[in-house]
This record gives C-alpha cells, sequence and structure tokens, in this order.
C-alpha cells in the first residue's frame, strides 16, 4: 500500500496568513493526488484534484502543487471560514489511502 | 444536481453483517463513473473500503476484503456494501462517494454506524 504522510498534525494561524500543509507519499503517484477539507460532523469536501486543478467553486486562495512523491496544499490569505481538517488522499493505486490530517486552526 | 444518500441500520451486533445502501439521485449510475464506500470511525482519518463500476467491476481495499461485498443495482440507482462478521472496530461513519478521474467529487452525508450488543 502506498503510505501518505501528512505534516504538520496541526497547526494554528491567524486571518490573512498563509500556510502550506506538507503531504508525501510512499512513492511515485505521478499527479493523481486529492485534498479534501473536513469540518466537524460534515462530509469532506474535495478542493483540489489531480495535484492542482482547483474543484469548480472552491475559492481561488486554495492551490495545491507538486507531484511525484511530495505535495503541498497551500491557503494564501486565510479566512475564519478555513478552520477544518484537511486530508490528502492518493488514487493512483489501489488501495486509494488517505494521510492522517491536518487540523487547522485559526486564531 | 448529483446527490447521494446512505440508508442502514445505524446498530449492528457483533459477527453480523453490516449492510448499507446508497441512493444516486440526479444522475445515471448506468452513464459511468465509478461509486465508492469510505468510512471514518470517531476521531480518526479516512479509510477507503472499495469502489465499484456501473458493470459491476469492484475493487476492494485488502484490509476488509475477506469480509466485503459491494454491489451496483442499476434499476435502482443504487450501489449497496456488505461487511460480514462485525466488530467494535468497524464502528464508523459510512461515506458512500462518487470517484472519477477528479477523485471523490461528490459525496453523501454520512451515515454512523455502531457496533454493539
Amino acid at each position: 500500500d502506498i503510505q501518505m504522510t501528512q505534516s504538520p498534525s496541526t497547526l494554528s494561524a491567524s486571518v490573512g496568513d498563509r500556510i502550506t500543509i506538507t503531504c508525501r507519499a510512499s512513492q511515485s503517484l505521478s499527479r493523481w493526488l486529492a485534498w479534501y477539507q473536513q469540518k466537524p460532523g460534515k462530509a469532506p469536501k474535495l478542493l483540489i484534484y489531480k495535484a492542482s486543478s482547483l474543484e469548480t467553486g472552491v475559492p481561488s486562495r486554495f492551490s495545491g502543487s507538486g507531484s511525484g512523491t511530495e505535495f503541498t496544499l497551500t491557503i494564501s490569505s486565510l479566512q475564519p471560514d478555513d478552520s477544518a481538517t484537511y486530508y490528502c488522499q492518493q488514487y493512483d493505486t489501489y488501495p486509494y489511502t488517505f494521510g492522517q490530517g491536518t487540523k487547522l486552526e485559526i486564531k | 444536481q448529483v446527490q447521494l444518500q446512505e440508508s442502514g441500520p445505524g446498530l449492528v451486533k457483533p459477527s453480523e453483517t453490516l449492510s448499507l445502501t446508497c441512493t444516486v439521485s440526479g444522475y445515471s449510475i448506468s452513464s459511468g463513473y465509478y461509486w465508492g464506500w469510505i468510512r471514518q470511525p470517531p476521531g480518526k482519518g479516512l479509510e477507503w473500503i472499495g469502489t465499484i463500476y456501473h458493470s459491476g467491476n469492484t475493487f476492494y481495499n485488502p484490509s476488509l476484503k475477506s469480509r466485503l461485498t459491494i454491489s451496483v443495482d442499476t434499476s435502482k440507482n443504487q450501489f449497496s456494501l456488505n461487511l460480514s462478521s462485525v466488530t467494535a472496530a468497524d464502528t464508523a461513519v459510512y461515506y458512500c462517494a462518487r470517484q472519477g478521474g477528479n477523485a471523490f467529487d461528490i459525496w453523501g452525508q454520512g451515515t454512523m454506524v455502531t457496533v454493539s450488543s
């Protein structure tokens, strides 16, 4: 199985800050990497697919980059609504696997 | 718009079979896409369970494969999950989702299933 490791596990930042979450894969994925946002009691929401493509309706302050084994999710200017847990997921190879999550707190 | 809705018992006894159905509206399963199940134990991360194509081709998580069956009923526009011999470790919120080249782009709201006697 491809192991996905996210860092950091928790992150605290202020409104307006630029933050980056990293996801590392145990083997190359090409660009089959997605990012999701999950708020308490809600289903995950797709933000980014194919490593850097922004899902329709997602604010442009979210961006993704990377290829191979290292990927990043960047939020350019944090908003209060961005408080959530963020997950990366590889869909290059079955079994699909998720990172352990990054909990983002807005100060 | 496309919507997915999970349904099934919220409480299952240990050693019994967990059965859930996902009803798709706004899109015909027969038209394409893959359809998946994902679960999330309380306070923990996401785990992919398995995926089915409208033709019936399935892909299962090896960790669950021996207990898992995913099926599709195109006439009802539904796909289903059966997980046998459940234990407390199978307690989780179970999500169904549409899977395409854009990963899991549409999710159901999720349904909590507790395994307890």
